[in-house]
């Protein structure tokens, strides 16, 4: 079992308000990362960071900023969601270096309405 | 994409038959990952094959790797109706940066 979470599960919430996407992990990880996943399965790689201070964006332009201000902390900000907004986002962390696996959250479907 | 595609989108099959799933990328690469994912929850990572391997086991998986032809394939031997879910490669270009496929999604039917 993976020690990384995300909260909430489930949020529906209307357009233009502002929302917070939790991920933690008790791993000590350096990367970890955040990734948006459609009905059409693909996963998109949407924000990274390689430990503490660090944020870079990924391959799909979003809306969304992060932070990272603490090691086993990575929270997705949206500042005004709109319905294009809905999707499923999963957070992931692993050890800095190639060649290790990756640990995924349960991840949190978000609907805007 | 960035990365992996996965072949076939969709694949059914009776428990007991194997199923192979397989994932074709684009640039050269450090490892590549199998994944597995239940509906509605997360990823959970299978198997690693380095980009100097050519074939790896792990109980009923097979993953091969060919890198001039910049494939992998996935075996899954004996299927069981818990294997039912999606199965994505990913591909890491270096410092962990996984790139996902489209995934296959796979039921096995009792």
């Amino acid at each position: 079992e993976a020690d990384i979470y995300q909260t909430p599960r489930y949020l529906v919430i209307g357009t233009g308000k502002k929302i917070t996407l939790e991920c933690s992990q008790t791993m000590g990880h350096d990367k970890m990362y955040w990734y948006q996943q459609d009905p059409g399965m693909e996963l998109h790689l949407i924000h990274y960071s390689y430990g503490v201070n660090s944020t870079e964006k990924g391959d799909l332009s979003s809306e969304s900023t992060v932070s990272r201000i603490r090691t086993e902390h990575f929270p997705l900000t949206l500042e005004s969601a709109r319905p294009s907004h809905t999707s499923q986002y999963l957070c992931a962390s692993s050890e800095y270096f190639s060649g290790t696996e990756a640990f995924f959250g349960q991840g949190t479907r978000l609907t805007v309405v | 994409s960035q990365q992996g595609e996965e072949d076939p989108q969709a694949l059914s099959i009776q428990e007991g038959e194997n199923a192979t799933m397989n994932c074709s990328y684009k640039t050269s690469i450090n490892n590549l990952q199998w994944y597995r994912q239940n509906s509605g929850r997360g990823l959970v990572h299978l198997i690693l094959i380095r980009s100097n391997e050519r074939e790896k086991h792990s109980g009923r998986l097979r993953v091969t790797l060919d890198t001039s032809k910049k494939s992998s394939s996935l075996l899954i031997t004996a299927s069981r109706a818990a294997d039912t879910a999606s199965y994505f490669c990913a591909t890491d270009v270096g410092g962990n940066q996984f790139y996902f496929g489209t995934g296959t999604s796979l039921t096995v039917i009792p």
